[in-house]
Order: structure tokens, then C-alpha cells, then sequence
């Protein structure tokens, strides 16, 4: 069964740090892509960034330079590393599967998501 | 990057009903295009890939069409455990761009 696990949020003041981990069961990481999609209080779904299986990664606007997304293989393990930290940055973090028919990308299991609160 | 757009934010409807939710996007996409549903404080489940190829596990009463910028997300009987909110999501390109979302309710 697949199965993903957030963990790592909490309340960070801005300008901080924070990894959160994503552990996965029932398939693996390396040879997926993977995703975090991020969701801010009372807001709509917001793409984060990607890892395909050959390591190249994809950031959205708003989170590049200060986010980096990674994998332990040894740990089937998908990491986001969150730096310089911001109010707006305040979201639940989804990690997701991603799966591909024909040359469509699409996100077929997710975590049950972890809050990551910036305030100081 | 791509931008999402549905219509409309938010519709009510009854059980029963037959329910069409848009998504257009700022260029041509083909047929890459995702339909998720996301109940209150659960994670999105994926619904329809590809613009139209149903998920496994999901009803066919949830079906998808449309190519290029235009497509819809119907749902042909709406029944007490769709009332959620409805997101679409491009593939084209990243980012991978998410609408902003269509929100059932219960009339």
C-alpha cells in the first residue's frame, strides 16, 4: 500500500529554517517524481516544487532561492528544505507521488500534510 | 507560467444534480490537464487525468473533456459526498499551476 508521511512543521519566526520530511512506503522515491504543493489558511492549492527521478529539480517563483527539495534514497525519503522563511509562507505542505501517462504528469497519492506556521 | 482560471468559484446545487465546472488556460496546454477534489481539512484526491482518463477507484459519474485552453469537469449525479471543492491543475509546463478552485455546496 502507498503511503506518504509528512512530518517537520511548526511554528518558525520569519527569516528562519525549517526541513520538512515526507517518508514513503509502498513504492520508491527515487524512481518517481515527486512533489510539494502547499495549501495557506483558508486558500486554494499552490504548486511548490518537483523532483524527477533523474534528480532535476523545478521550483515555483515564489520559493526559488529559498527552498530546496531533495530525496535520501537509503531513507525513501523526499525532503524540503525552507530557508529565509516569510509570513506568506504559512501553508499546509502536501507531499505527492506523481505518476505519468503518456507525457501527463500527475499527482496520484498525497500526505496528509504538515503545518508550517511563520510568525514571530 | 501558465495561468488557471475556473468558473464558477463557488455553485450550489442539490442531490441529484448535474454539475459542470470550467477550467481555461492562458495558453494551449493539450490535454494536459488534472482534476483533483479536496474536502475540508483532507488532502486532494485526484480525480481525472490526462483531461478526460478517470482515476481508478473514482465513480463514473465524475467524467472530463476538453483540449487546448477549454475543459470542464462534470459531474452527472451530484450526491451528498461530492459537496467539495474542485481544483484543476496544468501539466504542461512548470510550475504546474493549480486553478483557484470551485466550491460545492448544498442548495
Amino acid at each position: 500500500e502507498v503511503q506518504l508521511v509528512e512530518t517537520g512543521g511548526g511554528l518558525i519566526q520569519p527569516g528562519g529554517s525549517l526541513r520538512l520530511s515526507c517518508a514513503a512506503s509502498g513504492f520508491t522515491v527515487s524512481t518517481n517524481y515527486m512533489s510539494w504543493v502547499r495549501q495557506a489558511p483558508g486558500k486554494g492549492l499552490e504548486w511548490v516544487s518537483v523532483i524527477y527521478s533523474g534528480g532535476t529539480t523545478h521550483y515555483a517563483d515564489s520559493v526559488k532561492g529559498r527552498f530546496t527539495i531533495s530525496r535520501d534514497n537509503s531513507k525513501n525519503t523526499l525532503y524540503l528544505q525552507m530557508n529565509s522563511l516569510r509570513a506568506e509562507d504559512t501553508a499546509v505542505y502536501y507531499c505527492a507521488r506523481d505518476r505519468r501517462y503518456s507525457t501527463n504528469w500527475y499527482s496520484d497519492y498525497w500526505g496528509q500534510g504538515t503545518l508550517v506556521t511563520v510568525s514571530s | 507560467d501558465i495561468q488557471m482560471t475556473q468558473s464558477p468559484s463557488s455553485l450550489s446545487a442539490s442531490v441529484g444534480d448535474r454539475v459542470t465546472i470550467t477550467c481555461r488556460a492562458s495558453q494551449s496546454i493539450s490535454s494536459y490537464l488534472n482534476w483533483y477534489q479536496q474536502k475540508p481539512g483532507k488532502a486532494p484526491k485526484l480525480l481525472i487525468y490526462a483531461a478526460s482518463s478517470l482515476q481508478s477507484g473514482v465513480p463514473s459519474k465524475f467524467s472530463g473533456s476538453g483540449s487546448g485552453t477549454d475543459f470542464t469537469l462534470t459531474i452527472s449525479s451530484l450526491q451528498p459526498e461530492d459537496f467539495a471543492t474542485y481544483y484543476c491543475q496544468q501539466s504542461y509546463s512548470t510550475p504546474f499551476t493549480f486553478g483557484p478552485g470551485t466550491k460545492v455546496n448544498i442548495k
